[in-house]
C-alpha cells in the first residue's frame, strides 16, 4: 500500500502570499489530520477531517483552513502568509475514526521570506 | 489543559539501552503513543500501549506505563546507531478522535 503523499515537499512564498498544500491518504483511510511543525512549538494540531467533515481544529487563526474531498484527498491552505508561518506541515491518515493511530506523510517544507 | 512533557535529550552508547520518559496529564487517554521522527521525515509510529497495561514489550522496545503517576516510559534495548532520532510520547485529546498531544520530542544520539 502506498504512504501517506505530500505535495510540494518544499516551497518558498513570500509575506502576503497564500499557499495550498496538498496530502494524499493511504487506501481506505477517512481521516486525515494537519500538523504544524516548528522548533519552536513543536508539533502543534491544526485541523482534522473525516468524510469531509471537520471534526477538530486547533487554536490558528482563520488564515489557516483545510478541506476534504470525497476521494478523503485533503488540502489545507494559509492566506496571508507571515514569517512565522514558516514552517514543516504534515498531513497524517488514519484507518480509525478516532484513538490516534496515525501514518504521517513526509512532510511539506514552507519557508516564507 | 492538556500536556504532555519529556526531557529533550538522551545520549547513550552503542549497545546500551535507552530510556526515553514522558509524563502524561489526561488520565481518560485508552491508548498512549510513541512515534519516532528520523531527519528529513515525517513521524512513524513506533508503538503504542493500551492503558490498561502495564507492560508492553515489541522486539527490542518495552513500553513501561504508571498510570497513577501518569508516567510513560521507553526502553530500546542494544540501542543502535539507527536508532538515533527523535521520539515523541503522544497522548490524545479527550473526545478528541484523532487528535493528538504530542510532547517536545527527546532526541537520541547514540555515539560509538
Amino acid at each position: 500500500k502506498a504512504g501517506v503523499t505530500q505535495t510540494p515537499r518544499y516551497l518558498i512564498k513570500t509575506r502576503g502570499q497564500q499557499v495550498t498544500l496538498s496530502c494524499s491518504p493511504i487506501s481506505g483511510h477517512r481521516s486525515v489530520s494537519w500538523y504544524q511543525q516548528t522548533p519552536g512549538q513543536g508539533l502543534q494540531f491544526l485541523f482534522e477531517y473525516f468524510s469531509e467533515t471537520q471534526r477538530n481544529k486547533g487554536n490558528f487563526p482563520g488564515r489557516f483552513s483545510g478541506r476534504q474531498f470525497s476521494n478523503s484527498r485533503s488540502e489545507m491552505n494559509v492566506s496571508t502568509l507571515e514569517l512565522g508561518d514558516s514552517a514543516l506541515y504534515l498531513c497524517a491518515s488514519s484507518p480509525t475514526g478516532s484513538g490516534g493511530e496515525l501514518f504521517f506523510g513526509e512532510g511539506s517544507r514552507l519557508t516564507v521570506l | 489543559g492538556e500536556d504532555v512533557e519529556q526531557s529533550l535529550f538522551l545520549s547513550v552508547r552503542e549497545g546500551d539501552s535507552s530510556v526515553i520518559n514522558c509524563t502524561y496529564t489526561d488520565s481518560s487517554s485508552t491508548y498512549l503513543y510513541w512515534y519516532k521522527q528520523e531527519p528529513g521525515a515525517g513521524l512513524q509510529l513506533l508503538t503504542y500501549i493500551f492503558s490498561n497495561m502495564d507492560m508492553k514489550q515489541d522486539q527490542r522496545l518495552t513500553v513501561l506505563l504508571n498510570k497513577k503517576d501518569k508516567h510513560l516510559s521507553l526502553r530500546i534495548a542494544d540501542t543502535q546507531t539507527g536508532d538515533s532520532a527523535i521520539y515523541f510520547c503522544a497522548e490524545p485529546l479527550s473526545g478528541g478522535y484523532n487528535k493528538l498531544i504530542f510532547g517536545a520530542g527527546t532526541r537520541l544520539a547514540v555515539h560509538p
